[in-house]
């Protein structure tokens, strides 16, 4: 069955420090990508997303690129902020008659001043 | 354009007792996702409609989990009776167009369940 699996957190950087969060998949087909972003209290929102091979979503200085020869979609942000600070989770779906979203754990992410 | 709306935010329960939660989805989305979400994972889906339909229901625990969707709309999954183990974030997301198979699920906040 489809899998995603995200590095473990948490990361602790230091603002303006580099991120990257490393993505891999299982899936069939040709799936979409997802990175979506959890702040404290609140619910999940998509940051970015991708539906095809060589595709880069990108979004609040976020990046990922859907590379399906490594089957892989890291997030990667040049300069981070404190307000950066939450949940990070990489999602996929495959689509055709199967529309749910399958979640990595998450990977927690404290960006200190 | 209002998001998808849940209630409770939260709720805390004696083991045994009944409890539902409410999701009013986003105007004109005719998709509606639960999804539970445990401590340190991601959210995993429950269950799935198309308009008042479920039309994945495979990952419902069916001995205590009933969902409802009436009109098409609001829907509210319940739980009778719950266990200790049912403490969890539950999720409810919306997308606009089914049968595209890529399109976007926006989430609500979530209800913080905890069974005592």
């Amino acid at each position: 069955g489809d899998s995603v699996t995200q590095m473990e957190g948490p990361v602790t950087l230091s603002e303006e420090a580099f991120l990257t969060i490393n993505c891999t998949y299982t899936a069939t087909g040709y799936p979409s990508l997802f990175w979506y972003v959890q702040y404290p209290g609140e619910g999940l929102q998509l940051l970015l997303k991708a539906t095809k091979a060589d595709d880069k979503g990108s979004n609040k200085g976020f990046e990922a690129t859907y590379r399906k020869e490594t089957t892989s979609f890291h997030l990667e942000k040049g300069s981070v902020q404190v307000s950066d600070s939450a949940v990070y989770f990489c999602a996929l779906s495959s689509g055709g008659s199967n529309y749910k979203l399958t979640f990595g754990k998450g990977t927690l992410l404290t960006v200190n001043p | 354009e209002a998001g998808v709306v849940q209630s409770p935010r939260y709720k805390i329960i004696e083991k045994k007792q009944p409890v539902a939660f409410w999701c009013n989805p986003i105007s004109g989305h005719n998709t509606l996702y639960w999804y539970l979400q445990n401590l340190g994972q991601g959210p995993e889906l429950l269950i799935r409609y198309e308009n008042e339909e479920a039309v994945d229901d495979s990952q419902l625990p069916k001995d205590r989990f009933s969902a409802e969707r009436l009109k098409g709309v609001d829907s509210t999954l319940k739980i009778q009776p719950a266990e200790l183990g049912d403490s969890a974030v539950y999720l409810c997301a919306s997308s606009r167009n089914p049968g595209q198979g890529k399109d976007t699920q926006y989430f609500g906040p979530g209800t913080r369940l905890t069974v005592l």
